[in-house]
């Protein structure tokens, strides 16, 4: 079955690149997730990554995917305070339409 | 970009008492939703799969008697928590994924409390 694993927590100074990794073990999947939980809400999809592509940009975010090791991570430059949340790997396995998720990294910035 | 509404954002009910939460997507239509429920410090594990017209498929642990689920059209989803006790008290999210299967848009979450 789809397994999806990732640190449980990183500190950062403000200023400084985090880098969250995760790992998952299903070889079919299509897409690959990257969401943010702040306190109390919902999920908000930060970005997302075909299994065909290594590397995905977009403004501070880079993420980079190395298929053959099943590894995902998610690079934020610059940050901020505001980036203090949980961040939840995710992935949509070929053929269906369900996301597993990994059950989060707690990021904390310290100003 | 693909909404997903979820209604209420929280509830608070008593024990015993049953307790619906809406899914709708406000711009596309979903033949298929997913249920989620998230424990305190915990990831999301996936409850329910909703299908339109058909009943829903559960996960493995996940009480079908207890957790109703409607698909009554290609816009709405609901999760009904029948009979609810403190330990359901969670956070329960809703997702559907657009055609293109490219995304899964979720809802923004019920907080339900059960006490």
């Amino acid at each position: 079955g789809e397994d999806v694993e990732q640190s449980l927590f990183l500190s950062v100074r403000e200023g400084d690149s985090s880098v969250i990794n995760c790992t998952y073990t299903d070889s079919s999947s299509t897409y690959l997730y990257w969401y943010k939980q702040e306190p109390g809400a919902g999920l908000q999809l930060l970005t997302y990554i075909f299994s065909n592509m290594d590397m995905k940009q977009d403004q501070r975010l880079t993420v980079l995917l190395n298929k053959k090791d099943k590894h995902l991570s998610l690079r934020i430059a610059d940050t901020q305070t505001g980036d203090s949340a949980i961040y939840f790997c995710a992935e949509m396995a070929g053929g269906y339409q369900k996301v597993t998720f990994g059950i989060g990294t707690k990021l904390q910035v310290i100003p | 970009g693909a909404v997903v509404s979820q209604h209420p954002s929280w509830v608070i009910c008593k024990s015993g008492t049953s307790v619906k939460i809406e899914c709708r997507s406000l711009d596309f239509q979903a033949t298929t939703m997913f249920w989620y429920r998230q424990f305190p410090k915990q990831s999301l594990m996936l409850m329910a799969t909703s299908n339109e017209g058909s009943k829903a498929t559960y996960e493995q642990g996940v009480e079908k008697d207890k957790f109703l689920i409607n698909h009554a059209s290609l816009t709405l989803s609901t999760l009904t928590v029948t009979s609810a006790h403190p330990e359901d008290s969670s956070f329960y999210i809703c997702s559907a994924p657009t055609n293109q299967n490219t995304e899964a848009f979720f809802g923004q979450g019920t907080r339900l409390t059960v006490v």
